[in-house]
């Protein structure tokens, strides 16, 4: 069964510091794909980066970057010097190689970032 | 360049009530195209997908239906609302047969019931 678990319910941080977003997951597929999303206030979701199973090497675009190992299987998401904007609830997703191409979502971390 | 509409934004609905929330796609086509509600301070449950027109796949047995009469049209409806249905329900496509792509998001509907 594939799953996804993001154990930080809520994260407090004051503006400027750097923050860290957790994100595990479980798949016997031996191809696979991970996704962050962000969903803030206004309620859309917005895609923010894709990692395929194969491509170990992180990414960084801005003040974000990603860490993904498969040793440990993790995808995790830093956010450096944050800023209010970053305000927001972001998931982590994966997707298998069914047909449905279905997303399955961690149950998100709430970012509260303080002025 | 694709774009996905869903209406209306906001729904008021009385119990017992029937439901139909549209969403179409532009800019692509043979998409997959999904629905998902999202309760109140909770994560995304999937509620309906298609690959197809006229093919639909429920995963949680609820009071919805799902339909996609048109190859970039996909509804979500209900007979008789019930209070548990209250959530923000967002649409969804990617493209079919490109599963390294990310499913792309609608700006939902806020569906209240009282």
């Amino acid at each position: 069964a594939q799953k996804v678990t993001q154990a930080q319910t809520e994260i407090s941080v004051v503006e400027k510091e750097d923050v860290t977003l957790d994100c595990v997951y479980e798949t016997r597929d031996t191809t696979y794909y991970l996704f962050w999303y962000k969903q803030p206030p206004s309620g859309e979701l917005v895609f923010l980066i894709r990692r395929n199973s194969f491509d170990e090497q992180n990414e960084i675009s801005g003040r974000y970057s990603w860490n993904f190992q498969k040793s440990t299987s993790s995808f995790n998401f830093t956010i450096t010097a944050s800023q209010v904007v970053d305000s927001a609830v972001y998931f982590c997703a994966l997707r298998g190689m069914d047909s449905s191409y279905k997303l399955i979502f961690g149950s998100g971390t709430r970012l509260l970032v303080r002025p | 360049s694709q774009t996905i509409h869903q209406w209306p934004a906001t729904l008021v609905q009385p119990v017992g009530s029937p439901l139909s929330l549209e969403c179409t796609v532009e800019g692509t086509s043979n998409p997959n195209l999904y629905w998902y509600r999202q309760a109140a301070g909770r994560g995304l449950q999937l509620l309906f997908y298609s690959v197809g027109i006229g093919q639909i796949s429920s995963e949680v047995p609820q009071n919805l239906s799902a339909s996609r009469p048109q190859d970039r049209q996909f509804i979500l409806s209900s007979k008789k609302l019930l209070l548990s249905d209250s959530g923000f329900y967002l649409c969804a496509w990617s493209g079919r047969g490109r599963p390294n792509q990310p499913q792309h998001f609608g700006d939902g509907t806020r569906l209240s019931i009282l």
